[in-house]
């Protein structure tokens, strides 16, 4: 399966501890998003990537979230200093460029903070 | 934010049975989607419709679409216990060039064998 792919699939961590989560998405795919779902709600938008550029981030992005893809390829999203409220799936997704494709989703990164 | 209002939040029916979600969104958008997405894991993106068009057809989905009302419903026919997940609609912004997609809280479907 080549699929996107998230790793870890579970992350467990103390508050104030510092975090990082990597998506592998398909292969030809220029673009990458990353999300965030709590239960029982929807996905919310984080940043999204085209190739390497960070084109948009939400107003959910605060100053302790970064994310890169250093070469267009992988990305990671690292979290400083975790909070209560980061607890949360972190979804990671990828898509063709070309007009508006559906974008394919990894299994995420269930983050739980302690 | 999100932007979308599935209804109903949640929906139980008989393996067979037909299952109809609605959702509901507030600004002017390039196209809908339906995602489905079961416990644990990531989303499954199901169909796409273009602003333009008012109805379309994937198996056993119906989709359409009502850009007067801001308003969209996803048809399963047949259910089969497979089906049991929740349903999320997203939208495209008109102007957003593509991204990003904004999910409402979705319909968490149970189809009883």
């Amino acid at each position: 399966d080549t699929g996107v792919s998230q790793d870890p699939r579970h992350k467990i961590t103390k508050r104030g501890q510092n975090v990082t989560f990597r998506c592998d998405p398909i292969s030809e795919h220029n673009r990458l998003y990353w999300y965030r779902q709590t239960l029982g709600q929807g996905p919310e938008f984080l940043t999204y990537f085209q190739n390497e550029a960070q084109l948009e981030k939400s107003r959910l992005l605060s100053d302790r979230f970064s994310a890169e893809r250093p070469k267009g390829s992988f990305s990671t999203l690292e979290i400083q200093r975790t909070e209560q409220g980061d607890s949360a799936m972190y979804l990671c997704a990828s898509s063709l460029g070309q007009g508006f494709q559906p974008q394919h989703f990894g299994d995420g990164t269930r983050l739980s903070i302690l | 934010s999100q932007q979308g209002e599935e209804d109903p939040q949640a929906l139980s029916i008989q393996e067979g049975e037909n299952a109809t979600m609605n959702c509901s969104y507030k600004t002017s958008i390039n196209n809908l989607q339906w995602y489905r997405q079961n416990s644990g894991r990531g989303l499954v993106h199901l169909i796409l419709i273009r602003s333009n068009e008012r109805e379309k057809h994937s198996g056993r989905l119906r989709v359409t679409l009502d850009t007067s009302k801001k308003s969209s419903s996803l048809l399963i026919t047949a259910s089969r216990a497979a089906d049991t997940a929740s349903y999320f609609c997203a939208t495209v912004h008109s102007s957003s060039g593509n991204t990003p997609l904004v999910f409402g809280k979705g319909t968490r479907l149970s189809v009883i064998a």
